[in-house]
This record gives C-alpha cells, sequence and structure tokens, in this order.
C-alpha cells in the first residue's frame, strides 16, 4: 500500500490566515493526488483533484500543490467556513490510500 | 444534479451482515464506477472496494477480502455494498462516492471521488 501522511494533525488559524497543509506519500504518485474537505456530520467534498486543479464551484482561495511524493493545500486567506478538517488521497493504484486528516480549527 | 443518497442507519448484532444501499441520479449509472469508503468515529477515511456498474466487475481492500461484497440494480441505478461477519470495530459510517475520470497522463488515468453520499450509520453491538 501507499502510505500518506499529512502534516500537522491538527492547526490553530484565524480568519484571514494563509494556512498550509503538507501530504507526503511513501512512493511516487506522480500528481494523483486528491484533497477533499470534511466539516461534522457531512460527507467529504472535493475541492482539488490531479494536485493542483480546483473542483467547480470551490473558491479560489483554495489551491494545490506538488508531484511526486510532496503535496500541498494552501488557503490563501481562511474564512469562517473552511474549519473543517482536510485529507489528501492517493488515487495512483486501486488500493485506494488517505492520509489521516488535518483538524483546521479557530484559534 | 449528480446526487447519490444512502439507505438509512443500521443497528446489527456481532456475527450478522448488513447491507447498504446507494442510488445514484443526475447522470448515466453504468458510466462511473462507485466505490465505498467507511469511517470509524473521530477516525479518518478507510477505502473498502469499488465495482463497475456497467460490467459489474469488482476490486476490494485486501483488509476487507471475502467479508465485503459489492453489487448494482442497474435499471433502478443503485450499487449495494455487503459486509458480513460484522464486529464490534465495523461500527462506522459508510459512504459511497462517484469516481470521475480526467486527462490521461503517464501512469495512467487520474481520478477521484465526487460526488459522495451522505452516509450511512451502522452500529455494531451485542
Amino acid at each position: 500500500d501507499i502510505q500518506m501522511t499529512q502534516s500537522p494533525s491538527s492547526l490553530s488559524a484565524s480568519v484571514g490566515d494563509r494556512v498550509t497543509i503538507t501530504c507526503r506519500a511513501s512512493q511516487s504518485i506522480s500528481n494523483f493526488l486528491n484533497w477533499y474537505q470534511q466539516k461534522p456530520g457531512k460527507a467529504p467534498k472535493l475541492l482539488i483533484y490531479a494536485a493542483s486543479s480546483l473542483q467547480s464551484g470551490v473558491p479560489s482561495r483554495f489551491s494545490g500543490s506538488g508531484s511526486g511524493t510532496d503535496f500541498t493545500l494552501t488557503i490563501s486567506s481562511l474564512q469562517p467556513e473552511d474549519f473543517a478538517t482536510y485529507y489528501c488521497q492517493q488515487s495512483y493504484i486501486t488500493e485506494y490510500t488517505f492520509g489521516q486528516g488535518t483538524k483546521l480549527e479557530i484559534q | 444534479q449528480v446526487q447519490l443518497v444512502q439507505s438509512g442507519a443500521e443497528v446489527k448484532k456481532p456475527g450478522a451482515s448488513v447491507k447498504v444501499s446507494c442510488k445514484a441520479s443526475g447522470y448515466t449509472f453504468t458510466s462511473y464506477d462507485i466505490h465505498w469508503v467507511r469511517q470509524a468515529t473521530g477516525q479518518g477515511l478507510e477505502w473498502m472496494g469499488w465495482m463497475n456498474p456497467n460490467s459489474g466487475n469488482t476490486g476490494y481492500a485486501q483488509k476487507f477480502q471475502g467479508r465485503v461484497t459489492i453489487t448494482r440494480n442497474t435499471p433502478i441505478s443503485t450499487a449495494y455494498m455487503e459486509l458480513s461477519s460484522l464486529r464490534s470495530e465495523d461500527t462506522a459510517v459508510y459512504y459511497c462516492a462517484r469516481r470521475g475520470l480526467g486527462a490521461y497522463t503517464y501512469g495512467g488515468v487520474l481520478n477521484w471521488f465526487d460526488p459522495w453520499g451522505q452516509g450511512t450509520l451502522v452500529t455494531v453491538s451485542s
């Protein structure tokens, strides 16, 4: 299996802050990396696919970058509705795996 | 709009089986694979398996091999996930998701999960 490791596991930030979450794969996955946002009691929602492509309807303050084994999700200016848990996922091999999640909390 | 609607919460005893449904609407059911992912309370996301609704082909995570079966009823655009020999550790929210496809690259076809069903809570308790 490909192991996905996110950091940090949790993060406190304020509205307006710029935030970066990192995700590392245990082997190269090219750009087969997706990011999801999950709010309590809700299903995950696709934010970024193919490492850097913004899903339709997702605000442009979200961006993704990286290739190979190292990836980042950046929120340029945090809004109140962005406080949630974020997961990366590799879709390079069919035994899909997710990072452990990063919980973004209000400071 | 594209939507996946799942069946309601279930309570099962250890050793029993559970079957969760996932009804698709807003697109051609046979054109996209359906995947299943689960999430224990307060935990992360765990992929379980997939199905091609057109061919019926399936694939399962090694962890669930022999215990999980994914099927479909094409005329009613519904996929099913059945998990057997339930134990307390199987208590979780189970999600279905549609696999979207993008460009073909060196490593294959880019793909992702969107949308997801609303989730079905399965509680295993004696």
